[in-house]
């Protein structure tokens, strides 16, 4: 069954650097999606992508975050400079086209970011 | 008002109880319903999906949702230890929305 990958599984990072977290979205899905969960917390709309650019995003995505869908294949989530408030499972999750793909959003595993 | 309420439990019940978990949520906007199994460290895997009111069936799995009480259940019958994990519901207004998530509830089967 076709599935979402993300790597890594878990990423350690000292405050201030830069950090960049990696989707294989299912194949031929055209919808992007990147939410992240404080351990604890519901999960929470970071971002949303779809025909090469940013359709929405959360208060959360501020300036030190950006998204970008650098081939056919990849997706990815970039925090420049992190913060000890970063710390949280990021989970990436796409979806179809069409009317039968309703909403149905697949999530990947997620990386966990734990920034020291 | 939070947007979409769930009580964390812990929920514990014996093995082959009937399991009812449920939502509240104050937008009256959310047209698309989902409940989504989650388990520790691991991403939320789609369990149920739902497109306005009613009730929707799949094996020992029924979601049902009360849009005028902007209300919404997941039962599981026969429950077994292996279905104890998060239950997350989840909700959004228009088909390629953001997921507004619940807090989600533990639930422990108990052998």
């Amino acid at each position: 069954e076709p599935e979402v990958t993300q790597t890594p599984s878990h990423q350690v990072t000292q405050m201030g650097q830069e950090v960049i977290l990696r989707c294989v979205p299912i194949s031929n899905h055209l919808y992007f999606y990147w939410y992240r969960q404080i351990l604890g917390q519901k999960v929470e709309f970071l971002v949303s992508f779809y025909n090469n650019e940013i359709s929405e995003k959360s208060e959360i995505f501020d300036d030190q975050f950006s998204v970008e869908r650098p081939d056919g294949s990849n997706f990815t989530l970039k925090i420049r400079s992190t913060k000890l408030e970063d710390s949280a499972m990021y989970f990436c999750a796409s979806r179809g086209a069409g009317v039968e793909a309703k909403n149905i959003q697949y999530f990947g595993a997620g990386t966990r970011l734990s920034v020291l | 008002q939070k947007e979409v309420e769930q009580d964390p439990g812990p929920l514990s019940v014996p093995e082959g109880a009937i399991v009812s978990l449920n939502c509240t949520y104050s937008n009256s906007a959310f047209q698309y319903f989902m409940w989504y199994r989650q388990y520790s460290r691991k991403g939320p895997e789609l369990l149920m999906y739902t497109y306005s009111s009613g009730n929707k069936e799949d094996g020992r799995f029924t979601a049902q949702v009360d849009k005028s009480s902007k209300y919404i259940s997941l039962f599981i019958r026969d429950s077994q230890p292996s279905d104890s994990a998060t239950y997350l519901c989840a909700m959004s207004v228009n088909r390629d929305d953001k997921i507004i998530f619940g807090k989600g509830t533990r639930l422990h089967i108990l052998p």
